[in-house]
């Protein structure tokens, strides 16, 4: 079951803040966050774990509330290089390596 | 080390052929798996494997086979093909759960 993100789009002026939300209705293991330029492959920004530990990019923080299974991307003073589309993927646990992703956020930053 | 392998880069099909995508990665990693991009649909699981000769479905796995001879290749192979399996597809691998995927570069495979 895909994790719903929000918002669906948001455009920024450079130097500009922006959150980006990810919420499931399972219980979740573990939460990963991808941004996306057009044409190109998906790529690792940051994992936040059960636990709360967290693992990645200096610029961007984030945030993982398990009791609601929701994940927050912090994107501060935007640059033009943050244009994207932003995914999150959410791992339940177990046994099995399975990661389901959301439908994106696509982040526009004009100068 | 070349990462995740992907080919073709581009592939155009008529309904009903069959053919085989090809992923292979150099990392040693376990876990590895094929998703599909839609406009709107963000990325959508169609198989992966946590290890030679175990697969299993994701979300999307109808008209899609796959297996796992050896820990580098995962192969996607259409059955026949339709206009809905019009995708983009990407293959990816991890070492482990809760480490990061390594993406492939994409096949963009059109069927008409």
């Amino acid at each position: 079951q895909q994790p719903v993100q929000s918002p669906q789009a948001v455009i920024l002026r450079e130097g500009e803040d922006a959150v980006i939300n990810c919420s499931s209705s399972k219980a979740l293991y573990s939460v990963h966050w991808y941004r996306q330029k057009h044409g190109e492959a998906p790529v690792f920004l940051m994992i936040l774990l059960k636990g709360g530990e967290q693992k990645g990019h200096e610029k961007i923080s984030a945030s993982f509330n398990e009791k609601k299974q929701q994940s927050s991307l912090y994107l501060t003073a935007s640059q033009l290089s943050y244009s994207g589309t932003y995914f999150c993927g959410t791992e339940r646990g177990g046994s099995n390596y399975k990661l389901t992703f959301g439908k994106g956020t696509l982040l526009t930053v004009n100068p | 080390n070349a990462g995740v392998t992907q080919t073709p880069k581009f592939q155009v099909l008529k309904t009903g052929q069959s053919m085989t995508l090809q992923c292979a990665q150099d990392m040693n990693h376990e876990y590895m798996s094929w998703y599909r991009q839609d406009p709107g649909m963000g990325l959508r699981l169609i198989h992966y494997s946590v290890g030679a000769g175990i697969t299993d479905q994701g979300e999307v796995p109808n008209g899609y086979n796959v297996s796992r001879s050896t820990t580098e290749d995962f192969p996607l192979r259409l059955l026949s093909a339709a206009p809905s399996q019009t995708s983009v597809y990407f293959c990816a691998s991890t070492p482990r759960s809760n480490s990061p995927l390594h993406f492939g570069n994409g096949t963009r495979l059109t069927v008409t």
